[in-house]
């Protein structure tokens, strides 16, 4: 089935951890987005990648790092976790034709 | 600047009619996107409309102004199983989805 693949569901990390939500993607899309979704906020953009090679800084970035070397695969690394990075995470991808985005089942993180 | 704002949450009773409302103003337009979010789910795509108008999909229509910048969604014959957040989303020119925080749909009995 096409879509996307989160990993893992759910973490409970321990403060100043590293860790790496990883994102894969079937669908050839050449845009990746990741997101953390806080109640009250909506959707925020923590980074993003047009396609395999670059990528660029959102809304939140800060103590968050993401690469893209390939097309499918799009993982975002928290260097050193902080309780406030305690949310859910999207990771979400399009083919950029106005066709809008395809979304992850998303991991929810518990920084304590 | 870019904002998108829609009202944080609305109720209604199962059978009737609702629509929830959205405004937007983002860096250049390529559409206007509502999504469905069931609570602790991912967002499903629901909608998308680039031209001035209403665009019906079942129980589900969605209309778009461009020049007020404004849209809505538009829910009938509602059933229990509504009850999520729908997020509205401008595309800007880069292709990026510029969120609203999302509208909490409470369905009554």
């Amino acid at each position: 089935i096409a879509g996307i693949t989160q990993a893992p569901t759910s973490q409970i990390l321990a403060a100043g951890r590293r860790m790496t939500l990883r994102c894969t993607q079937d669908m050839r899309h050449n845009a990746m987005y990741w997101y953390r979704q806080d109640l009250g906020l909506g959707l925020r953009l923590i980074h993003y990648s047009n396609t395999a090679g670059t990528t660029g800084k959102g809304e939140v970035p800060d103590g968050y790092s993401v690469s893209r070397a390939n097309t499918d695969d799009f993982p975002l690394t928290l260097a050193s976790a902080v309780p406030s990075q305690t949310s859910v995470y999207f990771c979400a991808s399009s083919d950029r034709e106005g066709n809008g985005y395809t979304f992850g089942s998303g991991t929810r993180l518990t920084v304590v | 600047g870019q904002n998108i704002d829609q009202p944080t949450e609305m109720t209604a009773t199962e059978g009737a009619i609702v629509q929830i409302n959205c405004t937007y103003q983002t860096s250049g337009f390529n559409g206007l996107f509502w999504y469905q979010q069931h609570a602790g789910e991912a967002p499903t795509f629901l909608s998308y409309n680039v031209l001035d108008g209403l665009e019906e999909k079942g129980r589900f229509s969605s209309f778009l102004s461009r020049s007020k910048g404004y849209s809505y969604l538009l829910l009938k014959e509602l059933q229990m199983k509504d009850s999520a957040s729908y997020l509205c989303a401008s595309m800007d020119s880069n292709y990026q989805l510029i969120w609203g925080a999302g509208t909490k749909l409470i369905i009554k009995p």
